[in-house]
């Protein structure tokens, strides 16, 4: 299968605790990784492998990974840090296509 | 730093040819074991990803864009390049060019590096 599943949108108040999931039947083999997308702008890598930050990403940003459903945490949600969120991974077809979720809008009340 | 920038035509017209060109800065396209990738998003919606190409030229395509797609890398240049055939209103779109790097043997990869992207427009 190559489709990533994503919540369309969710809502969160500031400094409290919100968890994007992304579901799809390659994470059994692969790693999601994620992406953050503001407004007019290319996206941006969170977290990547087994729930890696890449340098200048804040800790509140975390991962984890059940089955077929990948996830991220954001701990004490910021005002920048609404956004586009996106899952990414390969689908477990020959060539190993490279796949996006549908995406998911995370809004900061 | 790796910087990549697109550019190509901002308008083509219906049933034409988009052809768009990623030039790396910072880093050799050939090194390493990354590969580099054409992704688009049309307005308001999500992200598409169109194919990658290695530094060898081999390339592995969107099924459901591989007739009407062709990538190629000129290592000379530190560029890479996409042609998109027989366009629609539908090809209309921002493109982004992306390096896609090894997470570890088994894990696939991720994109570290991307261009600002460039808005192609299909409109007679």
């Amino acid at each position: 299968s190559s489709e990533l599943t994503q919540d369309p949108a969710v809502s969160v108040a500031l400094g409290q605790t919100v968890t994007i999931t992304c579901q799809g039947d390659s994470l059994r083999s692969y790693y999601a990784n994620w992406y953050q997308q503001k407004p007019g702008q290319a996206p941006v890598v969170v977290l990547y492998g087994k729930h890696k930050r890449p340098s200048g990403i804040p800790d509140r940003f975390s991962g984890s990974i059940s089955g077929d459903t990948a996830s991220l945490t954001i701990t004490g949600a910021q005002a920048e840090d609404e956004a586009d969120y996106y899952c990414s991974s390969r689908d477990t077809s020959r060539n190993h296509l490279d796949v996006f979720g549908t995406g998911t809008e995370v809004t900061v009340l | 730093q790796v910087q990549l920038q697109e550019s190509g035509p901002g308008l083509v017209k219906p049933s034409q040819t988009l052809a768009l060109t990623c030039t790396v800065s910072g880093g050799s396209i050939s090194s390493g074991s990354f590969y580099w990738s054409w992704i688009r998003q049309p307005a308001a919606k999500g992200l598409e990803w169109i194919g990658r190409v290695y530094p060898t030229g081999s390339t592995v395509n969107n099924p459901s864009l591989t007739s009407r797609v062709t990538m190629s890398v000129d290592t000379s240049k530190n560029q890479f390049s996409l042609k998109l055939t027989s366009v629609t209103a539908a090809d209309t779109a921002v493109y982004f060019c992306a390096r896609g790097v090894p997470i570890d043997a088994v894990g696939g990869y991720y994109y570290d590096y991307w261009g600002r992207g460039t808005l192609v427009t299909v409109s007679s």
